[in-house]
Order: structure tokens, then C-alpha cells, then sequence
């Protein structure tokens, strides 16, 4: 069971935005910066978001995040097939004192 | 450009031990903290210990605590990860991330992974 709650499933077709959702609590995404990373098939995570809403150099500005509250959103516009991947939200939780992950999304494009 | 690259997994039995490296380069190793991030297969990401630049403070998951060793050498650009008491459930591809920020969830750069698998 994770700290953050995501979705397991996400879809969209080609030039399609769809939004993935984080859900926490008070003492993670409530009170610290949200993180987004991505990991292709085979592959590394990689660092997608930032700090709720930053973009490291590189990612393209199809991709965004945001964040409410206890709980974060990462957009993507423009949906492309190599966006096919899963995602995952990331918060410091102070109650654990650790980095807390999301279960991840598998983003499937149609 | 920021390399991270990890070695030393494998097979091992229950109540085995392994060693696992991380070689760094393209960048001040000595600079920043860095963490250990573990994902069993099919299966979300997973914080394992993080160690300062120094050395000097360590931090685990509780299910790793007492068994699990971080450390690193700074002339030698590594970080390790000792790991003991071997369980099933640690059976897991086993990254190397450089954090970007402390006592945040920022990892700006990871290795490819090594694969640890803990079976008789």
C-alpha cells in the first residue's frame, strides 16, 4: 500500500491531454513539493517534474504538473506514442521522514 | 555529463549477503547526498537509505534497518550498499540516485539499475 495514491491505469490517443492524479495527506504532498518522474519500458526513472511544477532541461513543455492541497496532478498535451510509460508522484512524508512514491500510472496510448 | 552506474547484483540465497556499487561521475560526488531506490519486479518505487556528503548521517526504510549498510568513498567517487540477512522480498532491481535536495523526493539523476535476486 503506498503513501501516495495514483491511479493503476491511464489512456489517451494521439494528440489527446490527458491528467494523472497523486493523492496524499497533511504531512506529505500538504506540506512539501511533489515530484514526477517517468520510466519507459526497460528503463530508469528519469526526472519529469519538479518542485510541483518545474521543468528540469529537456523535458519537453507538454508536460506539467500541479498541485491542491493533499493532492498533485501531472498533465500531458499533445499525447504522443513514446509518452507510453509509467508515472510516478513523489512527496517527503514528515510523519515517515522518508521519500514516499505514488504506486505509479501506466499511461497507455491508443 | 551526470553518470551514475551501478554493479553487483545477482542471485543469492536467503540470509545472503551482497555488495552492491554505484560509480559516479560528471559531476562533485563529494557534493551532494545520494540515495538507494529499489523496485521488485512488476511492482512501484521504493526508497531504500540515503547517506549525506560526508558520510556522516544515514537514513534507512524500516525494512531494511540493521541489515543494510550505505556507506561511500568520496576520492573514489562510490557509493555501496551492503546488504545482509538477504529476504525474498528483496528481491528487486536495486538504482543509484543522485538527490537534488535534501529531505525532499528529488532525484535528479539515476543509474540503470542492478538486479538483485534473493531465491534458493
Amino acid at each position: 500500500q503506498s503513501v501516495l495514491t495514483q491511479p493503476p491505469s491511464a489512456s489517451g490517443t494521439p494528440g489527446q491531454r490527458v491528467t494523472i492524479s497523486c493523492s496524499g495527506s497533511s504531512s506529505n504532498i500538504g506540506s512539501n513539493y511533489v515530484y514526477w518522474y517517468q520510466q519507459l519500458p526497460g528503463t530508469a526513472p528519469k526526472l519529469l517534474i519538479y518542485r510541483n511544477n518545474q521543468r528540469p532541461s529537456g523535458v519537453p513543455d507538454r508536460f506539467s504538473g500541479s498541485k491542491s492541497g493533499t493532492s498533485a496532478s501531472l498533465a500531458i498535451s499533445g499525447l504522443r506514442s513514446e509518452d507510453e510509460a509509467d508515472y510516478y508522484c513523489a512527496a517527503w512524508d514528515d510523519s515517515l521522514s522518508v521519500p514516499a512514491f505514488g504506486g505509479g500510472t501506466k499511461l497507455t496510448v491508443l | 555529463e551526470v553518470q551514475l552506474v551501478e554493479s553487483g547484483g545477482g542471485l543469492v540465497q536467503p540470509g545472503g549477503s551482497l555488495r552492491l556499487s554505484c560509480a559516479a561521475s560528471g559531476f562533485t560526488f563529494s557534493s551532494y547526498w545520494m540515495s538507494w531506490v529499489r523496485q521488485a519486479p512488476g511492482k512501484g518505487l521504493e526508497w531504500v537509505a540515503n547517506i549525506k556528503q560526508d558520510g556522516s548521517e544515514k537514513y534507512y526504510v524500516d525494512s531494511v534497518k540493521g541489515r543494510f549498510t550505505i556507506s561511500r568513498d568520496n576520492a573514489k567517487n562510490s557509493l555501496y550498499l551492503q546488504m545482509n540477512s538477504l529476504r525474498a522480498e528483496d528481491t528487486a532491481v536495486y538504482y543509484c540516485a543522485r538527490e537534488g535536495d535534501t529531505a525532499m523526493a528529488y532525484f535528479d539523476y539515476w543509474g540503470q539499475g542492478t538486479l538483485v535476486t534473493v531465491s534458493s
